[in-house]
């Protein structure tokens, strides 16, 4: 079975803190994906990688930036949290043209 | 644009009473459509692929089919731990892999006992 490992389930941080969200795959998979979840808004993709120090914007990049310095790790970062990046973090992995496996999410609180 | 719609928004059935939900989308290729269930909490858990009209997948008691323009996901004699909200998505290709897959907004289940 596929594992996605998000660091930590809940989190919470201060405005202006900068906030580090690792995720970890254990399946070999070539693409990562950090998409946030909120309310009425569904699944928004943030950033996207396909190899090992490439990444992709998605369609909500702003405030945020990634890091893939291993195959098996995408670590999203908060720059300079607020509050309207509260919200549900999940990362997924996937190989080439297949589903995306997702990690059980990071629910982040801003203060 | 692509687009996925999925309905109902909401859908409540009593244990034992089987439905559909629906997953209709518009792209400009499908190279896959995919069904997922996602418990509060929780990430979305990966179910079926389907890749062309006419295809079936089963698991227990879902099934999902596939047209040219639609999912569906049916659910026979649902029960309590059925319970859940149902995502679809689709991949179409396109240069930027990562965000030729759209999610649907989901449909949340509720299975009464």
């Amino acid at each position: 079975d596929v594992k996605v490992t998000q660091s930590s389930r809940y989190l919470v941080k201060r405005t202006g803190e900068k906030v580090f969200l690792e995720c970890v795959q254990d399946m070999d998979h070539e693409n990562m994906f950090w998409y946030r979840q909120d309310p009425g808004l569904g699944l928004r993709l943030i950033y996207f990688s396909y190899d090992v120090k490439m990444k992709e914007k998605g369609d909500i990049p702003e405030g945020y930036s990634v890091s893939r310095e291993k195959k098996e790790r995408f670590s999203l970062i908060l720059e300079s949290a607020s509050t309207n990046q509260t919200s549900m973090y999940l990362c997924a992995s996937s190989p080439y043209t297949q589903p995306q496996h997702f990690g059980d999410g990071t629910r982040l609180s801003i203060l | 644009e692509d687009q996925v719609t999925q309905s109902p928004e909401a859908l409540r059935l009593q244990e034992g009473e089987s439905s559909s939900l629906n997953c209709s989308y518009t792209v400009s290729g499908l190279r896959g459509l995919f069904w997922y269930r996602q418990d509060p909490g929780k990430g979305p858990e990966f179910l079926f692929t389907l890749y062309s009209a006419g295809e079936e997948k089963e698991k227990e008691r879902l099934k999902a089919t596939l047209t040219k323009k639609e999912s569906f996901l049916h659910i026979t004699a649902p029960k309590p731990e059925d319970s859940a909200t149902y995502l679809c998505a689709v991949h179409s290709p396109g240069e930027n892999y990562g965000q030729n897959f759209v999610f649907g907004p989901g449909t949340r289940l509720s299975v009464l006992p």
